[in-house]
């Protein structure tokens, strides 16, 4: 069955600092990738996805993730972490081959020291 | 991208009762799709829901309890049936991208307590 799992449920960075959310997950053919970002009180943001092509990916904000097969791993990664940049990021695979209806990971929760 | 609003953004209900959640698109969409955050949770998708069609329900969900309509291409409705306090949550409704950027497009949510 397909699953995403994201490893580390709470990440304290400082600002400034570089980041990388984990994401790991099991899919029986060729997956589509996703990242979201959910603010306090906010709805879904697409940070970046990954359909196909160069396996780095260039998002939103900054954020960039690499999809690497060998390791069924798609981790977000960000050079300089901003105060505003604390929120729940969740990773998520396409249930299906034409990538819609979507699989969550149970989400990171990113807070930012100063 | 597509812009979507939800209707109540929020609500407090008594338990055993109902309450229909809106969600309308600012484009025509085939596919939307509904989905449930509990608490400290991540997303769990309920449905599926297309224009002219009955929903497509996820295991664990049943039409009794979250009935959906889909009456055009550009809204649809959510319905919590006889509300348990377990239905606490928050319900998100998505909407499918262009066919090109097939990227999922999500509605603020709608907050739902159940006491």
């Amino acid at each position: 069955a397909q699953s995403v799992t994201q490893p580390d449920i709470h990440i304290t960075v400082s600002e400034g600092a570089s980041l990388e959310l984990r994401c790991n997950y099991s899919y029986g053919a060729t997956p589509y990738l996703f990242w979201y970002v959910q603010s306090p009180g906010q709805g879904l943001q697409l940070l970046l996805k990954y359909f196909s092509g160069d396996t780095l990916v260039q998002g939103i904000k900054g954020f960039e993730a690499e999809f690497k097969r060998s390791q069924s791993s798609f981790n977000l990664r960000k050079p300089s972490v901003h105060w505003s940049d604390a929120a729940e990021y969740f990773c998520a695979v396409g249930a299906n081959q034409a990538g819609t209806a979507l699989i969550f990971g149970k989400g990171t929760t990113l807070s930012v020291s100063s | 991208s597509a812009v979507i609003s939800q209707k109540p953004s929020r609500d407090i209900c008594q338990r055993g009762t109902s309450l229909t959640i809106q969600c309308q698109v600012d484009s025509q969409v085939t596919m939307m799709f509904w989905y449930r955050q509990q608490p400290g949770q991540s997303l769990t998708l309920i449905a599926t829901a297309n224009q002219g069609s009955e929903a497509t329900y996820e295991s664990g969900f049943v039409i009794d309890k979250f009935p959906i309509s889909r009456p055009n291409l550009t809204f649809s409705t959510l319905t919590v049936s006889n509300m348990s306090p377990e239905d606490s949550s928050i319900y998100l409704c998505s909407v499918e991208g262009s066919t090109k950027s097939e990227t999922q497009y999500f509605g603020p949510g709608t907050r739902l307590l159940v006491l």
